[in-house]
């Protein structure tokens, strides 16, 4: 299954862009890329996903380098509300089920 | 409005007890997954399952069991079997199909505590 790698942790500045990266090395083809957010103690909640393309929404932007090997994640005016743990996940199939692989998130801090 | 519930918020149990957590989903979908999550640690799959009476063991089945009677309704039983049960179990669902539309919807999880 392919597996996503991310930063433990980054800081941001409030009103300020806040990247982040995840890595997924393994991703096949027709993998899907997912990110979620959780603030403590509640369910996550979707921001965004891609194939190939760039994606942008009203909550962020979503950067697939042309090898699909990594993704970057765009907040590009982040507030202390989006202080949280994102997760990148990849969408596999296996033996015909879809399942999403989460990997260990990136907490992200935004400071006032 | 369509959403996920889960019940009940807070568990407690004594060792050796079987607990059974409740999710159930108004949304229409077809897929429903169970996941485990420890402090400071990320999500682990213990079991999804895409219809009714079929279901599959994830990354961590070993010591839980579910039932996939109902389209809306996907039971997790936490069995004596599991070895370190307290832990935070987020349930969700989404529509199947190769669509990147179908995207996962959580509930609010179900904190269950080993006494």
């Amino acid at each position: 299954d392919a597996k996503t790698t991310q930063p433990p942790s980054m800081d941001c500045a409030e009103g300020r862009a806040a990247n982040l990266p995840c890595n997924h090395s393994t991703i096949s083809g027709n993998e899907y890329v997912y990110w979620y957010r959780q603030i403590h103690s509640q369910g996550p909640q979707y921001i965004i996903h891609g194939l190939k393309n760039n994606e942008t929404n009203e909550m962020a932007s979503l950067i697939i380098t042309e090898d699909r090997k990594s993704s970057t994640l765009i907040l590009p005016h982040a507030t202390l509300r989006d202080t949280a743990v994102y997760y990148c996940i990849v969408r596999v199939l296996t033996s015909g089920t879809y399942k999403y692989i989460f990997g260990t998130g990136t907490r992200l801090k935004v400071l006032a | 409005d369509g959403g996920i519930t889960q019940s009940p918020k807070y568990l407690f149990r004594k060792e050796g007890q079987n607990v059974t957590l409740s999710c159930e989903q108004n949304l229409n979908h077809d897929a429903m997954y169970w996941y485990r999550q420890d402090p400071g640690q990320g999500l682990r799959l213990i079991y999804y399952s895409q219809i009714v009476n079929d279901f599959q063991k994830g990354d961590i089945a070993e010591g839980y069991s579910v039932s996939r009677e109902k389209k809306e309704s996907f039971p997790l039983t936490v069995t004596s079997a599991q070895k370190n049960p307290t832990a935070f179990y987020l349930c969700a669902s989404s529509r199947t199909g190769f669509s990147g539309a179908n995207v996962l919807t959580f509930g609010a999880g179900s904190r269950l505590t080993v006494l």
